[in-house]
């Protein structure tokens, strides 16, 4: 994934909007994407993921989209409530491998 | 289901000392576990691969002689921070995948070391 440093990029959103988190990756040849939440002094939450082999996945509240020929994935939340204030995380998964590459990561605050 | 467990969740201690950290996956065995390594408003970085019953595989930069890591049953992998200086202070956070299933890696709660 990419890792852009020390900085996170943040997203401020109106509570009840949507909201729309985006991510770039590195590799061509990763097979599986995940979306993880990171709450304040927590590990990582799983949201939810897509192989390489579809474009589009939906989950309660939330849907992955990938882009493979600009190797861009985003994840949509709808209605976006104050809990889901935290970090989000996109990770890419080569074929055949279990290690997780972590990009940057976005900063969410949900506005009352 | 599919809980993994970290302890401590936070711990301080001395430079010069050693600490070891636990991941015990609760309900599930993994071969293979995780550790990653966090600084404050930074992404995850992936520090070894902890395999059951043999060697750990270091991600190059890591000195394994001062990140030791022990996988000793299907459900616990310890890391253990030895000599700890203050630079390795650090959120430290280990992940498993139930063996056999092609599902998400689960992720500990982490464990945030403090190095005086």
């Amino acid at each position: 994934g990419e890792n852009v440093g020390l900085h996170l990029p943040t997203l401020s959103v109106q509570e009840g909007d949507n909201s729309i988190i985006n991510c770039a990756y590195s590799n061509s040849a990763s097979d599986y994407f995940i979306w993880y939440k990171q709450e304040s002094g927590k590990g990582p939450q799983f949201i939810i993921d897509i192989r390489s082999n579809m474009d589009k996945r939906q989950g309660q509240r939330v849907t992955v989209l990938l882009n493979k020929t600009v190797k861009h994935l985003s994840l949509q939340i709808a209605a976006t409530q104050p809990g889901d204030s935290a970090v989000y995380f996109c990770a890419e998964v080569p074929l055949n491998d279990y290690k997780l590459s972590f990009g940057a990561g976005t900063t969410v605050t949900v506005r009352a | 289901g599919a809980v993994v467990s970290q302890h401590p969740s936070w711990v301080i201690c001395k430079s010069g000392t050693s600490v070891k950290i636990e991941c015990r996956s609760l309900d599930f065995q993994a071969t293979t576990m995780f550790w990653y390594r966090q600084f404050p408003k930074q992404s995850l970085m992936l520090m070894a691969t902890s395999n059951e019953g043999s060697k750990a595989t270091y991600e190059q930069g890591v000195e394994k002689d001062k990140f030791l890591i022990n996988h000793a049953s299907l459900t616990l992998s310890t890391l253990t921070v030895t000599s700890a200086h203050p630079e390795d202070s650090s959120f430290y956070i280990c992940s498993a995948r139930p063996r056999g299933e092609d599902s998400p890696l689960h992720f500990g709660n982490g464990t945030r070391l403090t190095v005086t």
